[in-house]
């Protein structure tokens, strides 16, 4: 069973300029979660969601969205970046069973310069 | 290799001893616990994890001890090995809640000598 996918694995980018991301899950899987993780802040968690469905969101502003696909695939894109959007971004597919585990992708290095 | 974290706390231990890395959660409302493992250049890796209503659970090589009155959790790696240098990270959430909004702690380097 292939793993989380993530694409593309490293990006760079100027401020101000927006950036998409892409996710694929596990198959079967239709909760994906997405997380950014800095030196400074460590793993902290975006937004999730279900069904093609917004399910939690975390503190993050405006700039940071998401959208799920009927496939369960999702992107998420950042608008307007700024320096300290720099960082690696996770995402983590779990199936629907509430003791099931989130399995992670490798992420996709994100410098904004 | 891609750098996770700066100025984590290192654990450093030799190859053959056990392995202790603590994490202090912060919700009272979490009654599920998660380590991850997550080495250079890769997301985190499930480990193991326990729900409140236990102490300590096992794994091969792991054990998760779990202490409510203090918020205090910690993972055991018996006979560490140079495969086990990694970082890892604990994390917490609401037991049947999704596994999204996982509350992670700020990792703990673990390097193992030779």
């Amino acid at each position: 069973k292939a793993g989380v996918t993530q694409t593309p694995r490293y990006l760079i980018k100027t401020r101000g300029q927006q950036v998409t991301l892409s996710c694929s899950p596990i198959s079967g899987h239709r909760s994906v979660s997405w997380y950014q993780q800095t030196p400074g802040q460590g793993l902290q968690f975006l937004f999730e969601y279900f069904s093609e469905t917004q399910r939690n969101k975390g503190n993050f502003p405006g700039r940071f969205s998401g959208r799920q696909f009927s496939n369960s695939r999702s992107e998420m894109n950042v608008s307007t970046l700024e320096l300290g959007d720099s960082a690696l971004y996770l995402c983590a597919s779990s199936s629907s069973d509430e003791s099931s585990q989130a399995f992670f992708g490798q992420g996709t290095r994100l410098t904004v310069v | 290799g891609e750098s996770v974290g700066l100025h984590l706390p290192t654990l450093s231990v030799q190859e053959g001893d056990n392995s202790i890395i603590n994490c202090a959660y912060s919700n009272s409302a979490s009654d599920y616990f998660i380590w991850y493992k997550q080495e250079s250049g890769k997301g985190p890796q499930f480990i193991i994890d326990i729900r409140s209503n236990m102490d300590k659970r096992q794994g091969q090589r792991v054990t998760v001890l779990l202490n409510k009155t203090v918020k205090h959790l910690s993972l055991q790696i018996a006979a560490t090995q140079p495969g086990d240098s990694a970082v890892y990270f604990c994390a917490e959430k609401e037991y049947g809640g999704s596994q999204g909004n996982l509350i992670f702690g700020k990792g703990t380097k673990l390097s193992v000598k030779p």
